[in-house]
């Protein structure tokens, strides 16, 4: 199993702020990685897919890189709307393993 | 507007059986992978399962042999048959559809509690 692994856990920021959020695989995923953003009680969204991809409706601060094991995540300029838990997510190899999730607050 | 909602969640007691409806509507259905991904109260995502759009299946290490994930194409409908439930799979299970072997779309949720 490929084990994901999410740093910081916790990342207190300021509006306005960049922000860059880590994710390492155990092994290498080449590019097979999404990016999820997940507010309180709500479903999880995808933000980023082939670790660089933007989906369908994501505004443009959001932008993801890497490759192999090593991915970021990185938001221009926070929202207050992205005060949120991010997962990353692989999808090389089954089972599809997600990382802890870093928590964006205030 | 590609829609997916579950339903069937419900308080079951340890051991016991239940199985998970997710509706889905505004895509061809039959041509998508679909999966399950639950969440623990207070915990992360943790993938369960996914179905082809060929039927094959995949199982979380921690569901197999007792999980099994299924489709009607007839009914737009994917199920998650779900016995011998533990204290530990208590969470919101979510329906997601699958863009590419990563989740495009997740239905709001559908939450099971097992207790006694």
């Amino acid at each position: 199993e490929i084990v994901m692994t999410q740093s910081p856990a916790t990342l207190s920021v300021s509006p306005g702020e960049r922000v860059t959020l880590s994710c390492r695989a155990s092994q290498s995923v080449k590019s097979n990685l999404a990016w999820y953003q997940q507010k309180p009680g709500q479903a999880p969204r995808l933000l980023i897919y082939r670790a660089s991809t933007g989906a369908s409706g994501i505004p443009a601060r959001f932008s993801g890189s890497g490759s192999g094991t090593e991915f970021t995540l990185t938001i221009s300029s926070l929202q207050s709307e992205d005060f949120a838990v991010y997962y990353c997510q692989q999808y090389d190899n089954w089972p599809l393993t997600f990382g802890g999730g870093t928590k964006v607050e205030i | 507007e590609v829609q997916l909602v579950e339903s069937g969640g419900a308080l079951v007691q340890p051991g016991g059986s239940l199985r998970l409806s997710c509706a889905a509507s505004g895509f061809t259905f039959s041509t998508y992978a679909m999966s399950w991904v639950r969440q623990a109260p207070g915990k992360g995502l943790e993938w369960v399962s996914d179905i082809r759009a060929s039927s094959v299946t995949h199982y979380a290490d921690s569901v197999n042999g007792r999980f099994t994930i299924s489709r009607d194409n007839s009914k737009n409908t994917l199920y998650l048959q779900m016995s011998s439930l533990r204290a530990e799979d208590t969470a919101v299970y979510y329906c997601a559809k699958d863009g590419s072997f990563y989740m495009d779309v997740w239905g709001k949720g559908t939450t099971v509690t097992v207790s006694s």
